[in-house]
């Protein structure tokens, strides 16, 4: 099952720079969409969320951007900060309840 | 800031017993869930609570899943049966409405079956 997909395993940047994490859909029946943050031993943090008849959400460093009919979301951070440094998993849900489908995650390493 | 906390951080059975996995959600939230992540796989979806009874549970929460809030803070799940697949890393989350999506989770319980 494949619904959500982060096709980069990991990335990395310099401090600083701008990070762009990108998330692809295969069902056009997910309304809303979410980016969460995870350090080792922790659970996923939400971060910033983004409704389907939206293109763009931002909060302070972190804006999401949904190309619906590409069916793809996007994450950036600008600055990135080496405390960013964690996976990023990217996650939808069905019009038909509130199960999260999540993708499998985007490892982020910002260098000093 | 409110969280989700869970207990017990770890917890180590042998195949064919039963564990019980304690979460306590965000005091004002009405939704609960739990998911599930298998080392180096996605994290999966088992099931959704709200109002007392389950609103959605996915393939994998079979009969030997239950979930149960016996009071009005704890929200915990029962594995009757563990078995060696089992073993993964189970999140609770917890979310405040109908109309608010963000899903907020505790640190997690690794379950490790032998």
């Amino acid at each position: 099952d494949q619904q959500v997909k982060q096709n980069s395993p990991s990335l990395s940047v310099q401090e600083g720079r701008i990070s762009i994490l990108n998330c692809d859909y295969t069902n056009s029946m997910f309304d809303y969409f979410l980016w969460y943050k995870k350090y080792p031993a922790e659970g996923p943090t939400f971060l910033i969320s983004i409704s389907s008849i939206k293109d763009k959400n931002e909060d302070g460093r972190f804006t999401v951007f949904l190309n619906k009919s590409a069916k793809h979301l996007s994450l950036h951070i600008v600055p990135s900060q080496p405390g960013d440094s964690a996976v990023y998993f990217c996650a939808a849900r069905g019009n038909a309840g509130n199960m999260l489908t999540f993708g499998g995650g985007t490892r982020l390493m910002v260098k000093p | 800031e409110p969280e989700v906390t869970q207990t017990p951080s770890h917890q180590v059975t042998q195949m064919g017993q039963e564990v019980i996995l304690r979460c306590v959600p965000i005091s004002n939230h009405l939704y609960f869930y739990w998911y599930r992540q298998i080392l180096g796989q996605k994290v999966e979806f088992l099931v959704s609570f709200y109002n007392n009874e389950i609103s959605e549970k996915s393939e994998i929460f079979d009969d030997q899943f239950s979930v149960e809030r016996p009071d009005g803070s704890n929200f915990t799940l029962k594995i009757r049966s563990t078995k060696l697949e089992d073993s993964a890393m189970y999140f609770c989350a917890s979310s405040e409405g109908s109309t608010a999506y963000e899903q907020y989770f505790g640190p997690g319980t690794r379950l490790t079956v032998t």
